[in-house]
């Protein structure tokens, strides 16, 4: 992966426990974003944190980020099996031109097994 | 809502051949990113275009070539196709002040 390594690269897990999934980056970045897709299928924005924040809250999702670390994690709160999906985080950096590419992690494969 | 829509949602092509796939933005939306995630891998940003013109490229071969037309629909054109470029090609849309892009279902390519 361009962007670095995600930790755990599989996480299986009951219904109702929780989901942790954390994600290492290299560069400076502007903003770091959490997206979520099922297998072979498109991927979901789910949330977005910025680089001046450290915690941030979202339903059952809670992500941190640590810019001197270069590294997020991702909590998923009372696990559901509807929540089985790969998850990647996302960098941003402002690119010398306008648009703001995406550089993602090499996923986590959650499984939540009912 | 509207979302971004990809065509052909399948494509199935033998090596050399070309292969156009279509990407229809998000009204309003100004930016279109190109990405290829091959089989198992994170996606790989590719190219995009702000306002129709490119604005940035990333890991797009020489083969490979894009454009976005005035109704800010794009193609991304992909010739010598080889089997490596087997993959799901995924468009993105979002406005440039944004920063979340909205993804579409992608286009299956398999070359065979």
């Amino acid at each position: 992966s361009q962007q670095g390594e995600e930790d755990p690269q599989a996480l299986s897990i009951q219904e109702g426990e929780n989901a942790t999934m954390n994600c290492s980056y290299k560069t400076s970045i502007n903003n770091l974003q959490w997206y979520r897709q099922n297998s072979g299928r498109g991927l979901v924005h789910l949330i977005l944190i910025r680089s001046n924040e450290r915690e941030k809250h979202s339903g059952r999702l809670r992500v941190t980020l640590d810019t001197s670390k270069k590294s997020s994690s991702l909590l998923i709160t009372a696990s559901r099996a509807a929540d089985t999906a790969s998850y990647f985080c996302a960098t941003v950096r402002i690119s010398s031109g306008s648009a703001r590419q995406l550089t993602f992690g090499s996923g986590t494969q959650l499984t939540v097994l009912p | 809502a509207a979302g971004v829509i990809q065509s052909p949602r399948h494509l199935i092509k033998e090596k050399r051949e070309t292969a156009t796939l279509k990407c229809y933005p998000i009204p309003r939306h100004d930016t279109v990113y190109w990405y290829q995630q091959g089989p198992g891998q994170d996606p790989q940003f590719l190219i995009s275009f702000y306002e129709k013109m490119q604005s940035d490229k990333g890991s797009i071969p020489d083969r490979f070539s894009a454009q976005q037309f005035s109704d800010y629909h794009s193609e991304l054109n992909m010739s010598s196709l080889e089997l490596g470029d087997s993959a799901l090609y995924f468009c993105a849309s979002s406005l440039v002040s944004g920063n979340e892009q909205y993804f579409g279902p992608g286009t299956r390519l398999t070359v065979t």
